[in-house]
């Protein structure tokens, strides 16, 4: 089945900084990766996502670049602002996982903390 | 309408109770999840409904019983939960789109369980 590594597991930057994280997965069929951002005691909100025919994606200051071969994709996130402190996840969704389609595999997380 | 929800926002139950957990979506999505987190991890996938049949359950201990009345509505009822059952539960809806496991899935806000 999928497994997906996440690094870093925490993250500190200075406000107006970028931030990188970066993932990878084993599934070479898996072919949605989807960012989710959790604040503290909130639901996990879809920030950003990519397909496998794409190579880049942006949405002003976010945006995710995916290499296939290397199956790695990385969310940037450039003039960090206080608000983006949360944990971010990244994720992948695998043909071949269980039998099933479309079942999200999660990275272990990402802390981010943006200071002032 | 284009959340999910869930109710109760918070519970707390002896290990002897039975209690239900209600998510509900009406964004015509033909999957519903049933995720566990726990604090400072990324959500586990515990059951998935598609087109209201259990398609995936992942190992779950029959303390936990999932129901999918109608294609709005899912429900996980609980009884003789242990301690390590406390966590965040949260609920999912995806759109099951026509030739590909392109899966966006969104999350209700979580009901929050203690099990005393």
């Amino acid at each position: 089945g999928e497994n997906v590594e996440q690094h870093p597991s925490t993250l500190s930057v200075q406000e107006g900084d970028s931030a990188v994280i970066k993932c990878t997965y084993s599934d070479s069929a898996s072919n949605y990766f989807p960012w989710y951002k959790q604040e503290l005691g909130k639901r996990p909100q879809l920030i950003i996502d990519i397909r496998s025919n794409v190579g880049e994606k942006k949405d002003q200051r976010i945006a995710v670049t995916l290499n296939k071969t290397a199956k790695h994709f990385s969310l940037h996130i450039t003039e960090t602002q206080p608000e983006d402190s949360a944990v971010y996840f990244c994720a992948a969704s695998s043909m071949n996982y269980g039998g099933s389609q479309g079942n999200l595999i999660f990275g272990k997380g990402t802390k981010l903390s943006v200071k002032p | 309408d284009t959340e999910v929800t869930q109710t109760p926002k918070h519970l707390v139950m002896g290990m002897t109770n039975k209690k239900s957990l209600k998510c509900e979506q009406h964004m015509g999505h033909r999957a519903m999840y049933w995720y566990k987190q726990k604090a400072k991890k990324p959500p586990e996938l515990m059951f998935v409904y598609s087109y209201e049949k259990l398609s995936i359950n992942e190992s779950v201990p029959s303390r936990f019983s999932p129901e999918c009345p109608n294609s709005s509505l899912l429900n996980l009822h609980l009884h003789a939960l242990q301690p390590e059952d406390s966590a965040l539960y949260l609920c999912a809806s995806s759109p099951l789109l026509a030739g590909g496991p392109y899966n966006e899935q969104f999350f209700g806000p979580g009901t929050r369980l203690t099990v005393l």
